[in-house]
């Protein structure tokens, strides 16, 4: 299995300022993968970050409003920029483990940044 | 492109009920992955299960269990004699087996076991 911890757990911050918030696996991962889950919402993928390589983002979002960084295999940032009240949800990211002895793979979350902003 | 959908927003149930979360899903793709994650109130994720769309068999974990049909696309998820800790929203999601592990989730059930 792997540990992921976020940092923040949660954050109240104050509009059009930018949050940065942290993921730290235990393992190291290629891929790192970042979601939002608004208000009473399901999670939605924002964006894969790999190791070396800027990340890949899904449609509605860009890397200026959701810069994200890579620099190694256990450790990824996702920054929340210019916040508004819109961006309150809950961040959570999750890794991709390979287990090399079945070659199974499974995803494994952090437990979620809470971020609400006023 | 792949879709999950949970018809059922909201359930409640009197605890020691038995009760079924459905989950449908779409995809073009022959092998791919099905997990169900609970989401107590404190927002973690938790993993419960991951089925592989070449295994069928049905399984059960404790008061868990998981039907796995691929002739009619779903995946659904029962729990026998809730009980209140059961509350929660269960999110059940498909993700590729080829190339990267992206999670598509489905919308939610939210799970209310009344003691």
């Amino acid at each position: 299995s792997a540990v992921i911890s976020q940092k923040p757990s949660r954050d109240i911050c104050q509009r059009g300022t930018s949050l940065t918030i942290q993921c730290q696996v235990d393992s190291q991962v290629t891929m790192m993968f970042w979601y939002r889950q608004q208000p009473g919402q399901s999670l939605t993928l924002i964006a894969t970050a790999n190791q070396g390589s800027e990340a890949t983002y899904e449609s509605g979002f860009v890397i200026d409003k959701f810069p994200i960084s890579r620099p190694n295999l256990t450790f990824s940032t996702l920054t929340v920029s210019n916040m508004s009240p819109e961006d309150s949800s809950i961040y959570l990211c999750s890794v991709e483990l390979i287990f090399r002895d079945s070659m199974n793979t499974e995803a494994f979350f952090g437990q979620g940044t809470r971020l609400t902003v006023v | 492109a792949q879709k999950v959908t949970q018809a059922q927003t909201e359930i409640s149930v009197v605890e020691k009920e038995d009760v079924t979360l459905d989950c449908v899903y779409e995809t073009r793709d022959t092998t791919y992955y099905l997990f169900w994650y609970k989401q107590p109130p404190s927002g973690e994720l938790v993993f419960l299960i991951r089925r592989n769309s070449f295994d069928e068999q049905n399984e059960i974990s404790g008061r868990y269990s998981w039907n796995f049909q691929k002739s009619t696309s779903s995946f659904n998820f029962t729990i026998t004699a809730s009980q209140v800790v059961d509350s929660a929203v269960y999110f059940c999601a498909l993700s590729e087996a080829v190339g990267y592990q992206k999670v598509t989730f489905g919308t939610g059930t939210k799970l209310q076991v009344i003691p």
